[in-house]
This record gives structure tokens, C-alpha cells and sequence, in this order.
């Protein structure tokens, strides 16, 4: 069975700081998907980054970056320089890329991480 | 192009009541699921689809239906509504299975008093 975890379920910190959202993941699958999902106070959920099981390459994308990290099956998000606009729920979620196995018509999200940023 | 409509956005109902939430997409998506959002448990899976005329059970689909006529439609009905049922509800379509992103519908915030 997959599994997500978010073990952070709130951080604030102050604007211009740096910050870090954990997200391990469990799968007995070799192929899975992992995501990063924003949730603003407006409710709406908006897709951030996908990663696959085989590409560890981390990314960086203006001031947001991912650490994909297999050995610890990890999938951390860092917020570099937070703005308050950053203010948000962010989900992590994983999908398995089992055809035979069903799993990769699930997506499984973890609890979420409310970040808060404050000026 | 519209993406995931969800109707309604807001509703109250009475403990037994039973109601549909509506869910379509505009994307030709095979892929559909309905979610829903409790505070400190993140989005569990009720049911998914993964074609016109196939669908299945999620983590939490006790209370709750689904059937999927076509491509476009995947309402949910909501048999005899109770208290533990109040929650954010959330359509998604996905183009396939693995990878591909979920598009998301603005969501349906219900009440079940």
C-alpha cells in the first residue's frame, strides 16, 4: 500500500526566510510519481511538480526547489526567500506506476503542511 | 475551456438527506476521483473511475456512490447523509494513470447538521 507523511502540520516562519516542507513516502513499487500539490486560502489546489521513481535530480524553479532523495524515500520542498504569498496548505502525494497492480490509479496525499508567513 | 466544474459550491443538509454532488471535465480524461478534506487528514480518496463504466472504491467510500456514465460526468451521491459526512468534497480528473498531474475542481464545502 502507498503511504504519504507530512510529519509538519504547521510552520510559520518570517517573510525572506527559508524554509523546508518534509514529505516521506512508502511504496513496494519500483515505479511511482510523486507530487507537490498548493492550497492558498482560496481553497483551490494547484499542481506544483511531479517527479518520477527514476529521476533524482533535484529541481529548481525560481525561488521553490525539491530534493528527491531515494535512500530515505524522501521528497522535500524548500521555499527559498518565503513571501507572504507563499501562505499556504501544500500537499505531497504519490502515485505508483503499477498497471498490473492498480496502484497507479490512485493518488495518495499526505495530511499537508500549513505554512504560514508572516511580514 | 471550462477544466473540472464542480456544482454545488456550498450546501447544508438535514442527518438522512441524501443529495448528488456534481463533477465534469472538459479535458476528455479518462481518469476521475472524488476526495475529500477533513482538518489534519489531509485528502482521502472516496471513489475513483478510470473509464465510462468502471469504477472503484477508494480509503473511505462507506455512505457514498458513484457511477460513470461517460467520459465527461462522475457525480457522487451522498445515500443518507450524516453528521461525519460535513467535509470539503473535491472532484479530479487525471488523463491517465502513474504520472499524470489531477486537475481539480474548486470544491464543495458541505454541511450535514
Amino acid at each position: 500500500a502507498q503511504k504519504v507523511t507530512q510529519a509538519q502540520t504547521e510552520i510559520s516562519v518570517v517573510e525572506k526566510e527559508d524554509v523546508t516542507l518534509d514529505c516521506v513516502y512508502e511504496t513496494r513499487d519500483t515505479t511511482y510519481y510523486l507530487f507537490w500539490y498548493k492550497q492558498p486560502p482560496s481553497g483551490e489546489l494547484v499542481f506544483l511538480i511531479r517527479r518520477n521513481s527514476f529521476d533524482e535530480q533535484n529541481e529548481i524553479s525560481g525561488r521553490y526547489s525539491w530534493n528527491f532523495q531515494k535512500s530515505t524515500s524522501s521528497f522535500n520542498f524548500t521555499i527559498t526567500a518565503s513571501q507572504v504569498v507563499d501562505s499556504a496548505v501544500y500537499f505531497c502525494a504519490l502515485s505508483e506506476g503499477g498497471v498490473l497492480t492498480g496502484g497507479g490509479n490512485k493518488l495518495t496525499f499526505g495530511t499537508g503542511t500549513q505554512l504560514k508567513v508572516e511580514l | 475551456n471550462a477544466g473540472v466544474t464542480q456544482t454545488p459550491k456550498f450546501q447544508v443538509l438535514k442527518t438522512g438527506q441524501s443529495m448528488t454532488l456534481q463533477c465534469a471535465q472538459d479535458m476528455n480524461h479518462e481518469y476521475m476521483s472524488w476526495y475529500r478534506q477533513d482538518p489534519g487528514m489531509g485528502l482521502r480518496l472516496i471513489h475513483y473511475s478510470v473509464g465510462a463504466g468502471i469504477t472503484d472504491q477508494g480509503e473511505v467510500p462507506n455512505g457514498y456512490n458513484v457511477s460513470r456514465s461517460t467520459t465527461e460526468d462522475f457525480p457522487l451521491r451522498l445515500l443518507s447523509a450524516a453528521p461525519s459526512q460535513t467535509s470539503v468534497y473535491f472532484c479530479a480528473s487525471r488523463r491517465g494513470q502513474g504520472g499524470a498531474e489531477a486537475f481539480f475542481g474548486q470544491g464543495t464545502r458541505l454541511t450535514v447538521v
